[in-house]
């Protein structure tokens, strides 16, 4: 089946760097991907839907500054936390769909990146 | 807009069976259910795509109503392996939408 590969599974990084997640589409193009976070003890809630080629679309209440995202290729997105404070600690993790051969749409999770801001 | 999910815990003892239901305000394209263990990422577990169908694997199935607006996952003799939080993803269309998540219900399976 299909495969997302996120990296890294997790970072510990001082308050105040960037930290950047990195994740690919193995085996298909994905020409969207998703983004979400998810806090503790909460459900995985959409940050950003990133295009290839084109500016990522952002949710309510989600800074695009702080978030930057980049889709330079049909297989790879990168989401850069920038200027990381302690409340972005999180979980974020990545989505792509993909409607393998007589298959349906089914959406593909990346690892997930658990992102610790000390 | 997020679906529901009902209930929100629920724990159980090995053998035991329980249903997790999630609804919607708008018939949906498909729903996706998935299982997520602490610090994991969530696992695919069935898709669902027709009104009326019904879908499993193991001891583990899913159903989804005729006017496609509400699935719900059956666990049956239910085992330890069974514990995480069950999440029910929603696509409103074909195309490339996210899934909406609904908030989880976490389920313990005890000994």
């Amino acid at each position: 089946g299909a495969v997302v590969s996120q990296h890294p599974s997790w970072v510990i990084c001082k308050s105040g760097t960037s930290v950047k997640i990195e994740c690919r589409s193995l085996d298909f193009q994905a020409t969207t991907m998703f983004w979400y976070r998810q806090f503790p003890k909460q459900s995985l809630m959409l940050m950003a839907t990133s295009n290839e080629g084109s500016k990522a679309t952002y949710e309510q209440g989600v800074e695009k500054d702080k978030f930057l995202i980049n889709h330079a290729s049909l297989t790879l997105s990168t989401l850069t936390v920038t200027s990381a404070h302690p409340e972005d600690s999180s979980f974020y993790i990545c989505s792509a769909l993909s409607s393998l051969r007589d298959r349906d749409t089914e959406a593909f999770f990346g690892q997930g990146t658990r992102l610790t801001v000390v | 807009q997020q679906p529901v999910q009902s209930p929100q815990a629920v724990i159980l003892r090995e053998g035991e069976d329980a249903v997790i239901n999630c609804s919607s305000s708008k018939a949906l394209y498909s729903v996706h259910w998935y299982r997520q263990k602490h610090g994991e990422a969530p696992v695919f577990l069935m898709i669902l795509l027709k009104g009326g169908e019904q879908k499993g694997h193991d001891k583990i199935s899913a159903s989804f109503n005729e006017k496609k607006q509400q699935s719900s996952l059956y666990l049956t003799a239910s085992q330890l392996s069974y514990s995480g939080t069950y999440f029910c993803g929603a696509l409103i269309n074909s195309g490339n939408t996210p899934l909406v998540f609904g908030k989880g219900t976490r389920l313990s399976v005890i000994a």
